[in-house]
C-alpha cells in the first residue's frame, strides 16, 4: 500500500488567495483526520471523519476553513481566504476506526503551506 | 491547563544511555495513550501504545503508566543517535473522545 498520499507537498501563497489541500486515505481506513502542526501549538486536529461522514470539526478555526470527504479514497481542506496565520504544516491521517480503542493513526507526509 | 503537556526540550543524553521522556495529562477519563515519534521534516509515527497502569516493553521501549498520577512515559534503552526526533505524547480524551497531542520533547542522543 502507497499509504496516505498528500498533495502538494509543499504551498507558497499570498494573503487572501484559496488554498486546496488534497488527501487520499489508505484503501480499507474508515475514519480520515486533518491535523494542523506548528511550533507554538504542536499538532491540532481540525476535522475527522468517520465514513466519509464529518463527526467533529470543533478544532476547525473559523468559518475561512472547509472540509470535505466526498467519497472513502478523497478528501480535501480548504482556506479561503488564506492569511499569515494559517502558515503551517498540515497532515492529513487515516485509521482503520477512530475512537477510544485507539487504531493506529497513519499520517501522511504534510503539507507545507506557507502564506505571505 | 493544557490538556497533555509536555517538556519541549531538547533533552539530550549520550549514546547508550537511557532516555526518559515525560507526559501529563489533565483529563482524568483519558484511555488510551501514545507514543509518536516524528523526524525533523517528516511525519509522526507511532511507537508506543498503552491502555493500562503499568509498564509496556517493546525492544528497547519501555511506555510506563500511571492513571492516578496522571502522568506516561516512555523510557529508551541504549539510546542511538537515530533516536534523535521528537516525540509526541497522544491520548484520547475522555471528555473530548478524540487523539489529542502533546506539543513533543526533542530527543538529542549524544555520540
Amino acid at each position: 500500500d502507497a499509504g496516505v498520499i498528500q498533495s502538494p507537498r509543499h504551498e507558497v501563497t499570498e494573503m487572501g488567495q484559496e488554498v486546496t489541500l488534497r488527501c487520499k486515505p489508505i484503501s480499507g481506513h474508515n475514519s480520515l483526520f486533518w491535523y494542523r502542526q506548528t511550533m507554538m501549538r504542536g499538532l491540532e486536529l481540525l476535522i475527522y471523519f468517520n465514513n466519509n461522514v464529518p463527526i467533529d470539526d470543533s478544532g476547525m478555526p473559523e468559518d475561512r476553513f472547509s472540509a470535505k470527504m466526498p467519497n472513502a479514497s478523497f478528501s480535501t481542506l480548504k482556506i479561503q481566504p488564506s492569511e499569515p496565520r494559517d502558515s503551517a504544516v498540515y497532515f492529513c491521517a487515516s485509521s482503520k476506526y477512530a475512537g477510544p480503542a485507539g487504531e493506529k493513526l497513519f499520517f501522511g507526509s504534510g503539507t507545507q503551506l506557507s502564506v505571505l | 491547563q493544557k490538556e497533555v503537556e509536555q517538556n519541549s526540550g531538547p533533552l539530550s543524553v549520550p549514546e547508550g544511555a537511557i532516555a526518559s521522556l515525560n507526559c501529563t495529562y489533565s483529563d482524568r477519563g483519558s484511555q488510551s495513550f501514545f507514543w509518536y515519534r516524528q523526524y525533523s521534516g517528516k511525519s509522526p509515527e507511532l511507537i508506543m501504545s498503552i491502555y493500562s497502569n503499568g509498564d509496556k516493553e517493546d525492544g528497547r521501549f519501555t511506555a510506563q503508566l500511571n492513571k492516578a498520577s496522571q502522568y506516561v512515559s516512555l523510557l529508551i534503552r541504549d539510546s542511538q543517535p537515530s533516536d534523535s526526533a521528537t516525540y509526541l505524547c497522544a491520548l484520547y480524551g475522555g471528555a473530548t473522545n478524540k487523539l489529542i497531542f502533546g506539543t513533543g520533547t526533542l530527543l538529542a542522543v549524544q555520540p
